[in-house]
């Protein structure tokens, strides 16, 4: 079984570009997460799904941000017109419906220059 | 407002060494309190989840507890494998995840 996967765990780029980050959750999992996480920091809650249906986005940081789980299964979370405050790690976590735990993914490094 | 606190922010030990670490938090309506163990550059990997006060959980030579107000995570006789932040998270009513900032671990062979 693979945990929690996340593509790319890299990226860099320049300032007012658009990124598209991906996961790919455990695969029984229905509850996927994503968080972002700054140096010195705890991660940060951004939104979740249950299956496709974004239950939560009241925290993503703004509208530059969105996210998208088509077909409830892996997801996508896009920030566009980046800003270097934007650099960060951004992590996702999935879980199952019953259980509350949450497993992480290796996160993607952005460096916004 | 919903918080969590994590103390000390650092921790250095000599192996063999043992001690807690503290969590405590202030949210409506608890759902769960979750400690993970982060590495440098990795995701959170889980460790345990506590729901009511006076639960108790045991791993190894780590054990975590929940009192209403806070949660501690005792480690025993520590390794220097054990080096790492440990970071504490609950999930409030509005099934809404907070994490602290965490304590950095160092155990010193």
């Amino acid at each position: 079984d693979t945990g929690v996967s996340q593509d790319p765990r890299h990226k860099i780029t320049k300032r007012g570009q658009n990124v598209t980050f991906r996961c790919d959750p455990i695969s029984e999992h229905n509850r996927l997460y994503w968080y972002r996480q700054t140096l010195g920091q705890g991660p940060e809650f951004l939104t979740y799904f249950q299956n496709e249906a974004q239950l939560e986005k009241s925290r993503l940081l703004s509208d530059r941000f969105s996210a998208e789980r088509p077909k409830g299964s892996f997801s996508t979370l896009e920030i566009q017109r980046t800003e270097q405050g934007d650099s960060a790690m951004y992590l996702c976590a999935s879980s199952q419906d019953s259980y509350n735990e949450q497993f992480f993914g290796p996160g993607t490094r952005l460096t916004v220059l | 407002e919903d918080q969590v606190t994590q103390s000390p922010e650092a921790l250095r030990l000599q192996e063999g060494e043992s001690s807690s670490l503290n969590c405590s938090y202030t949210v409506s309506g608890l759902r769960g309190l979750f400690w993970y163990r982060q590495d440098p550059g990795k995701g959170p990997e889980f460790l345990f989840t506590l729901y009511s006060a006076g639960e108790e959980k045991e791993k190894e030579r780590l054990k975590a507890t929940l009192t209403k107000k806070e949660s501690f995570l005792h480690i025993t006789a520590p390794k220097p494998e054990d080096s790492a932040t440990y970071l504490c998270a609950v999930q409030a009513g509005g099934n809404q995840f907070y994490f602290g900032t965490g304590t950095s671990l160092t155990v010193i062979p």
